[in-house]
């Protein structure tokens, strides 16, 4: 069964700081790969995804993750945090188009001014 | 011009009670779904349907009853709610085919059982 893993339930980063989240998936097959964002009280946002072209992929808000296939790895970066990016943020994973997301635990991100 | 949307976004009620979610979707979408965020955030797919047609069920208790009448469409009835029944309800639609494979989200049903 696939799954996904995030490290670390909570990242505290000061403002202008670089933000990374750790996103490693558990599939034989390398699956599609999202990373979305919930703020407080919200639906979640997709930030963006992975779907097989580009292993460097761009998403909103400055955020992007790179796909490794070797460390079965798609982490999450901002070179500089924004107090605007406290929220907490999932990483996901399906196997195709119109199948379900396996999501990973979560991850709180705090940014100190 | 809502994407996904969903009603009530706050539902408290007492245990045994039978309440009902609603969601729409103005995307076009023919896939949508039902996830349950339980209190420590954790994210899981309770159903999907694609055009009208259950087609996961990830082995929730009967007591919840999805209901798709069109593709644009897809309800959750809970018959005899218990206090674990108390999570944020997100409903979610995809297109089934082409190279688009994300998820839209609705902004979650708040469920508190008391």
């Amino acid at each position: 069964a696939q799954s996904v893993t995030q490290l670390g339930s909570h990242v505290s980063v000061s403002e202008g700081a670089l933000v990374l989240l750790r996103c490693n998936y558990s599939s034989s097959v390398p699956p599609y790969l999202f990373w979305y964002v919930q703020y407080p009280n919200q639906g979640l946002q997709l930030l963006l995804k992975y779907t097989s072209a580009a292993t460097l992929v761009k998403g909103i808000n400055g955020f992007e993750a790179e796909f490794k296939k070797s460390e079965t790895s798609f982490h999450l970066t901002k070179p500089s945090a924004h107090m605007s990016d406290a929220a907490e943020y999932f990483c996901a994973a399906s196997k195709a188009a119109g199948n379900k997301l396996t999501f990973g635990g979560g991850t709180r991100v705090l940014v100190k001014p | 011009d809502t994407a996904v949307s969903q009603t009530p976004k706050y539902l408290v009620t007492q245990m045994g009670n039978d309440k009902s979610i609603k969601c729409e979707q103005n995307l076009g979408h023919d896939t949508m779904y039902w996830y349950k965020q339980d209190s420590k955030k954790f994210l899981k797919i309770m159903f999907s349907y694609n055009n009208k047609e259950l087609i996961i069920n990830e082995t929730v208790p009967n007591r919840f009853s999805p209901k798709s009448p069109d593709k644009a469409h897809l309800n959750l009835h809970i018959n005899s709610l218990e206090l674990g029944d108390s999570a944020v309800y997100f409903c979610a639609s995809s297109p089934s085919g082409g190279r688009s494979y994300e998820q839209y989200f609705g902004p979650g049903t708040r469920l508190t059982v008391t």
